[in-house]
Parts: structure tokens; C-alpha cells; sequence
């Protein structure tokens, strides 16, 4: 069974540009996590969607930061403009119970 | 909000040495708790969970007991390996009712290196 794709792996970007992360979870699996983790800390949720509906998005910086899961599958999790505390890696996971399987992450760093 | 805590890191231990990983929660409700493991180069594995009070979850050798009464979720290995080292973390998970679930909530993670 293929796991949780992510792409790109690495990224590095200047303050004030924009970057776009994409995720495409587990075959079959209704709810899609976007989690940021810096360095040094574990990872905290920045959005949870259930199919293409937005269940918990009380951590997004919506001034900044937006998500999409528009046909229920892959997801796009977007920063614009980025600031250098965005610097993190940003890790999708996706469920069909209690138990995320986690992609292996994006690496931003904002210069 | 809820809360996890690791005790601080790193731990460093030498091949064959006991293992103890301290987590403590303070949450609402009856949450699920997980350590997951994350070793180098590769992304967040699930090690073991327990999704009530005095459940064990184990696996590879990895134990942890859900203690409502210290509302704590200790790791804990007999014996580890240099293959066991890793960054380790504990969380908490929300029941949402159902078959929703809802976020993960982490400790800081505790870096174990073990050596030969």
C-alpha cells in the first residue's frame, strides 16, 4: 500500500515570496492533516480536513496561509507572502481511524 | 488546551541498557495516546497507542501503560538496540465521537542515541 505522498521534499524561498506544499494521502482515507514542525518541537496541526470540508482550521494564520482539498483526495497547503518564522517542515497525515500516517515532509526554509 | 510533556532530552545510552521515556498529559474527555517514532532521514512512524485507561500498547520491544489516575504514558524498552535510535514522541489524540477523530497533540520530543 502506497503511503503519504508529499512534494517538494525541500524548499527554499526568500521573505515575502510565495510557496505552495502538496499532499496526497492514503487510497481511501476521508481526513487529511496538515501539520508544521519546527525545529527542536513537535509537530502542531495547522488544518484538518474531513473529504473536502474543513473541520479544524483554528491554528491556520489565515492572513497568511491557505489550504485547499478541493475534490475530497490531494491537498495544497499555501503560504503568501512568507515570513522567516514560517521556516519549519511541513508534514501531512492522513487517517481512517485514530491512527495519522504521516508523509515524510516539506522542508521549507525562508531566507 | 489539552498538553503533552516529555521529560527533557537527549538520552544516551549504551546497547542493552534500560529505556525509560517519561510522558504526561493533561486533557479533556477520554483521549488516545501514541508515541510515535521518527528515526533519520524518514518520517513519523506510529510505534504503539492505547485508546483507554490501564491499556497497554507494545510493540518492537516498546511498552507504554495509559495511567489515568498520573494521567501519564511512559515509554519504556528492556533492552535497546543502536537501531532504536530516534527522536521520540508522545501524543495525545481527541475522540471526536464516532468515527471522527480529531487532531494529534504532541510533546517536544526526547532524542535517544544508542551507543555500541
Amino acid at each position: 500500500e502506497a503511503g503519504v505522498a508529499q512534494s517538494p521534499r525541500y524548499k527554499i524561498i526568500e521573505k515575502r515570496q510565495s510557496v505552495a506544499f502538496w499532499c496526497n494521502p492514503i487510497s481511501g482515507h476521508a481526513t487529511l492533516y496538515w501539520y508544521q514542525q519546527i525545529l527542536g518541537q513537535g509537530p502542531k496541526l495547522l488544518i484538518q480536513f474531513q473529504n473536502n470540508g474543513v473541520v479544524d482550521d483554528s491554528q491556520l494564520p489565515k492572513d497568511r496561509f491557505s489550504a485547499e482539498r478541493l475534490k475530497g483526495v490531494d491537498s495544497t497547503l499555501k503560504i503568501q507572502p512568507a515570513k522567516l518564522e514560517d521556516s519549519a517542515v511541513y508534514l501531512c497525515a492522513s487517517s481512517l481511524s485514530s491512527v495519522q500516517f504521516f508523509g515524510p515532509g516539506t522542508r521549507l526554509t525562508v531566507l | 488546551g489539552d498538553s503533552v510533556t516529555q521529560m527533557e532530552g537527549p538520552v544516551t545510552l549504551s546497547e542493552e541498557a534500560f529505556l525509560t521515556i517519561n510522558c504526561t498529559y493533561t486533557a479533556t474527555g477520554y483521549p488516545s495516546l501514541f508515541w510515535y517514532v521518527q528515526y533519520p532521514g524518514e518520517g513519523l512512524q506510529l510505534l504503539l497507542k492505547a485508546t483507554k485507561a490501564d491499556d497497554k500498547g507494545s510493540n518492537k520491544g516498546f511498552e507504554a501503560t495509559y495511567r489515568k489516575e498520573t494521567t501519564s504514558f511512559h515509554l519504556e524498552k528492556g533492552s535497546v538496540q543502536v537501531s532504536d535510535s530516534a527522536v521520540y514522541f508522545c501524543a495525545l489524540g481527541e475522540n471526536a465521537g464516532g468515527t471522527s477523530y480529531g487532531k494529534l497533540t504532541f510533546g517536544q520530543g526526547t532524542i535517544l542515541t544508542v551507543h555500541p
